[in-house]
Parts: structure tokens; C-alpha cells; sequence
């Protein structure tokens, strides 16, 4: 079992749905979490990390953790053409300081 | 604010060539860290450091890879003698002890070894 995982897609939404990505993990005692974007070609920028049980909301963004489930979630709403990119779920497990721990991305494309 | 920086931006070399990979991370930032990302294997950690220091290498090739941290503001991580699947693309990220966790990543080095 891979320690992060995410549906590798691609997924497409027309512009305007709401885009959800998934993404498990296998160390139950993770402590953080993050959402991060890649364009084509370019580095990982962030979009929004979460601690606690429960959503975060940042704009269009909404990340979504559930501890005792093992799974963290993004929304984008009202998705746009230039959400377009790999969005890449990251971990910190229990006992790595800082380490990150990347799934393997999930491909996202809204259609105009 | 400038950010991280890596040179170079693009290297080709030949197999069993020296390759140096450059980072000068964010000013204040304590925690740097090398990537490799690649189509089959994803974003894998090679090392990292703190305050220069090693914390973790478990995921360098220790037989061809070295990184080294001589001062707060300059890390390399060389490569030889290169192999053809050396070919990647090298991030380095830094963060600051005391924040959120939140690595901010360079622009990357795409290294091809032919």
C-alpha cells in the first residue's frame, strides 16, 4: 500500500462544477496535511494545508480531513480553465519532522 | 521577497559526467530540501537539512549522490558519475522552523543524461 495515494485521473469538470479530489493515507498518525498545485512544467505551489478534523474554507477552495477515515479531500468551486493543472496531496507522518510525503497527483482539466 | 532559487535551470549532459545541482533557499529559512520528480516515481525526497545539518538521506542513492549545505544560504547536490536515469527534474524547498510546514519549492532543474 502506498503511504499517500490519490486517484492519478485525469478528471474533467466543466467550467463552473465543482471539482472534488480525493486522497488516502496509511499512517493513522499523520498530523498534517496539504494541498498542493503543479502547472505543467512548473514547481508545486501551495493551495491550503489543514490540521483538524473538519473544512477549511479559502476562497474557492474548501479542504476537508476525516482522521478517523484516513482521508483528505479538496473541493474548487466554480471551477475555472486555469485551475487546470496536477494537484498533489501531501503528508507529514508521525515521526518525520517536516518530511513530506507526496501521492502521486491528480490531474485535474475543466472545460470551457 | 525573492523565493528559492536553483541553477540551472536546464543541464544535458553524458553518462558518467559530474553534474552539480544549485539552491540558495528563502533568506531565514532553516529547512532545505531535495526533490526528484519524475512520470513513474512522482516527488520523491532525496535529503534534507537542518540548520546545514543532515537530518535525512534515506532516500539518495549515497553511491553517486552527495548534498552538502555549507552555509545557511547555499546547498549543492552533485551527481557522479550521472546515469541516463538520473534524468528528472531536481526541486529543492525550504521552510522556517516554528511555521505552518509550508515548503516553498524553486523553479527546478531539468537534468537530462544521455
Amino acid at each position: 500500500q502506498k503511504e499517500v495515494e490519490q486517484n492519478s485521473g485525469p478528471l474533467s469538470v466543466p467550467e463552473g462544477a465543482i471539482a472534488s479530489l480525493n486522497c488516502t493515507y496509511s499512517d493513522r498518525g499523520s498530523q498534517s496535511f496539504f494541498w498542493y498545485r503543479q502547472y505543467s512544467g512548473k514547481s508545486p505551489e501551495l493551495i491550503m494545508f489543514i490540521y483538524s478534523n473538519g473544512d477549511k474554507e479559502d476562497g474557492r477552495f474548501t479542504a476537508q480531513l476525516n482522521k478517523a477515515s484516513q482521508y483528505v479531500s479538496l473541493l474548487i468551486r466554480d471551477s475555472q480553465p486555469s485551475d487546470s493543472a496536477t494537484y498533489l496531496c501531501a503528508v507529514i507522518r508521525s515521526g518525520s519532522a517536516r518530511q513530506l510525503t507526496f501521492g502521486s497527483g491528480t490531474q485535474l482539466t475543466v472545460l470551457p | 521577497d525573492a523565493g528559492v532559487i536553483q541553477s540551472p535551470r536546464h543541464e544535458v549532459t553524458e553518462m558518467g559526467q559530474e553534474v552539480t545541482l544549485r539552491c540558495k533557499p528563502i533568506s531565514g529559512h532553516d529547512y532545505l530540501f531535495w526533490y526528484r520528480q519524475t512520470m513513474m516515481q512522482g516527488l520523491e525526497l532525496l535529503v534534507y537539512f537542518n540548520n546545514k545539518a543532515v537530518m535525512d538521506d534515506s532516500g539518495m542513492p549515497k553511491d553517486r549522490f552527495s548534498a552538502k549545505m555549507p552555509n545557511a544560504s547555499f546547498s549543492t547536490l552533485k551527481i557522479q558519475p550521472s546515469e541516463p536515469r538520473d534524468s528528472a527534474v531536481y526541486f529543492c524547498a525550504s521552510t522556517e522552523e516554528g511555521a505552518t510546514d509550508t515548503q516553498y519549492f524553486g523553479p527546478g532543474t531539468r537534468l537530462t543524461v544521455l
